[in-house]
């Protein structure tokens, strides 16, 4: 099946600590995103890539960090410096051409302890 | 800065009615726009994507209108059922990003 899978699936962290999200997509999508979604707002865009190595800051990039290394492959890294990390994380991806459709994950809900 | 709004926040129906939600945005300069479907701690399913040049996609019970020169586009509902409910998000591709409404969350009563 073609999609794209967030893991884990739930995130615990401890104050101070670097947690990595992973996300994979096998949809041949050159286009990959990171949101940021907390209750009762919309969804936010912290970072996203249009083609590997290359990646650019969204809406709220402050103390997030992503790597784009393979075509399939974008994690995205709350790092300490992020100082109200709590939230649901959506990963998304698509073609890249600006026409087309965006497909999600399920998402990581992280909880700083 | 575009910013898009859907009103209302939140809809109660009782199964069997049409329902339309709305969507606005501000700025009509956009390559597309694109409803999804949230379900409680789930992520978000496409349901319709419609083109700066179209003016509506139809998808089973559920047709989607865009009015780029007014910045407004409706999602219709026909006949609903329980297993409608669930947050609906509107999304409008600018350049290189999607930008999202807060969401409608709809529930339909048996």
């Amino acid at each position: 099946d073609g999609g794209i899978t967030q893991s884990p699936k739930y995130l615990f962290r401890k104050e101070g600590q670097n947690v990595t999200l992973s996300c994979e997509q096998n949809l041949n999508h050159d286009a990959m995103y990171w949101y940021r979604q907390d209750p009762g707002q919309g969804l936010r865009l912290i970072y996203y890539s249009q083609i590997v190595n290359d990646f650019q800051k969204g809406d709220i990039a402050e103390g997030y960090s992503v790597s784009r290394e393979k075509k399939e492959s974008f994690p995205l890294t709350v790092t300490s410096a992020q100082k109200n990390p709590t939230a649901f994380y959506l990963c998304a991806s698509n073609s890249g051409r600006g026409y087309n459709e965006q497909f999600f994950g399920p998402g990581t809900r992280l909880t700083v302890l | 800065k575009q910013e898009v709004t859907q009103i209302p926040a939140a809809l109660s129906v009782p199964e069997g009615e049409n329902l339309v939600l709305n969507c606005s945005f501000t700025d009509s300069a956009i390559y597309n726009l694109q409803w999804f479907r949230q379900d409680p701690g789930k992520g978000l399913t496409s349901l319709l994507l419609i083109q700066s040049s179209q003016r509506e996609q139809t998808s089973g019970r559920l047709n989607a209108s865009l009015d780029k020169s007014s910045g407004r586009s409706t999602l219709y509902i026909a006949a609903s059922q329980p297993g409608d409910s669930a947050t609906y998000l509107c999304a409008v591709m600018g350049f290189q990003k999607l930008v999202f409404g807060t969401g409608t969350r709809l529930l339909v009563s048996p």
